[in-house]
């Protein structure tokens, strides 16, 4: 199995513009979780879906976040207008039904705004 | 409010001593109990559960940890470090109710000296 795949690993992009994260669960896993990372907050949930439906939209930080998850194999976090302080590192996770605790994580990516 | 607590941000050990990360937790109800590990530019890792059962449960790199009720602890243990115990682990809480919810605590670096 490939793992949970993100795209892309880095991405800089100038304070302003429009950012979009994606996500592959591993095959199976009907849950997935949208997370970010930073020094300052350590690990923050931003969304969870189960099914393909959001459950959990509370840690999205404002409007200016949002997550899609057409399908059950494809998930995104998109940023618009992104700023200096989203930078972080943003980790998509899945698991499988009925064990969210046990949780496969991407690899992550890496997001710098300028 | 669940919540973890690693009150150290980072523990030193010998190779080959014994090693103890901390974990002190707070939930309403019975617990479920994690830990996760993290290698530098890597997604988390799952290391080990506790739902119920024995205490003291066995997870993989041959680490275990210690469920203790009383004292609201889940400490992470290992016999004998290895320098490539090296890394970032994170305890976690989740509870039976809801959609089990899973919250990471702040993390702790393990730093094993050859």
């Amino acid at each position: 199995d490939a793992g949970v795949i993100q795209s892309p690993r880095h991405e800089v992009t100038e304070m302003g513009q429009e950012v979009t994260l994606r996500c592959k669960p591993i095959s199976g896993h009907n849950s997935l979780f949208w997370y970010r990372q930073t020094m300052m907050r350590g690990l923050e949930l931003l969304i969870y879906f189960n099914n393909n439906v959001p459950i959990d939209d509370s840690g999205m930080p404002e409007d200016r976040f949002s997550a899609k998850m057409p399908n059950a194999s494809f998930s995104t976090l998109k940023i618009q207008p992104s700023e200096p302080r989203d930078s972080a590192v943003y980790f998509c996770a899945s698991s499988f039904p009925g064990t969210i605790y046990e949780q496969y994580f991407g690899p992550g990516t890496r997001l710098t705004v300028t | 409010a669940q919540s973890v607590a690693q009150p150290e941000d980072q523990v030193n050990v010998a190779e080959g001593n014994p090693l103890t990360v901390k974990c002190t937790y707070s939930v309403s109800g019975n617990p479920y109990l994690f830990w996760y590990v993290q290698y530098p530019n890597r997604g988390l890792q799952f290391l080990l559960k506790y739902i119920t059962g024995d205490n003291l449960v066995k997870g993989s790199y041959g680490f275990e940890a210690e469920f203790n009720k009383s004292q609201t602890s889940f400490h992470l243990k290992k016999p004998s470090a290895l320098v490539s115990d090296s890394a970032l682990y994170f305890c976690a809480v989740s509870n039976p109710g809801g959609y089990q919810k899973v919250t990471f605590g702040t993390g702790t670096k393990l730093q094993v000296i050859p």
